[in-house]
């Protein structure tokens, strides 16, 4: 099945800073993905995703970019906020013809004030 | 308004005991998912349905069991709760339009113990 690396796994940055995270995924066929936030002790919500004819998808401070020949995609948030604070998961599709996702492990931002 | 829900949201069990949690959707989404989330780990896919009486096993299947009766129910069914069970159970489901993917919307989550 698809391996979904995502990293940092923690990340800390100064409010107003920008915030990057990393993801890498296995099966080149592989054609949706999309990022999602999730809250202390709320449920993962859809924040942003990208389909595999797009390079980049933009959304007032986040952005996403994708890379399809080395196989990874970026979370982007600019001018952090102390409510952009929680864990960032990316996910891809198993398949090309599947509606499976695989997911990420997480990274857990934390915007300084 | 068209929501998904998950019952109970809080469950504490004993060891070898059966555990039904249950997830409805009401947005007529022909896709369902269910998955654990434990630390370290992310989101892990146990069981999923792609329609009525369709039934699929995820990367974590063991241990658990779904049925899909019709389009807005899909129950998880522990079937002797083991310790190394005790997680958070999220459902979520998606529409399936031919060729294309769409957007998972993700329950409030169940935290199971299993004691």
């Amino acid at each position: 099945g698809e391996n979904v690396e995502q990293h940092p796994s923690t990340l800390s940055v100064q409010e107003g800073d920008s915030a990057v995270i990393k993801c890498t995924y296995s099966d080149s066929a592989s054609n949706y993905f999309p990022w999602y936030k999730q809250e202390l002790g709320k449920r993962p919500q859809l924040i942003i995703d990208i389909r595999s004819n797009v390079g980049e998808k933009k959304d007032q401070r986040i952005a996403v970019t994708l890379n399809k020949t080395a196989k990874h995609f970026s979370l982007h948030i600019t001018e952090t906020q102390p409510e952009d604070s929680a864990v960032y998961f990316c996910a891809a599709t198993i398949r090309s013809n599947d509606y499976k996702l695989s997911f990420g492990a997480g990274t857990t931002v934390t915007v300084r004030a | 308004d068209a929501e998904i829900t998950q019952s109970p949201r809080h469950k504490i069990t004993e060891t070898g005991r059966q555990v039904t949690l249950a997830c409805h959707q009401t947005w007529n989404h022909n896709n369902m998912f269910w998955y654990r989330q434990d630390l370290g780990h992310g989101l892990r896919l146990i069981h999923y349905s792609y329609g009525v009486h369709d039934t699929n096993k995820g990367e974590v299947s063991d241990g658990y069991s779904v049925s899909r009766s019709n389009t807005e129910d899909l129950p998880l069914t522990l079937e002797s709760a083991a310790s190394s069970q005790t997680s958070v159970y999220f459902c979520a489901s998606s529409e399936r339009v031919s060729g294309r993917k769409e957007t998972q919307y993700f329950g409030p989550g169940t935290r199971l113990l299993v004691l």
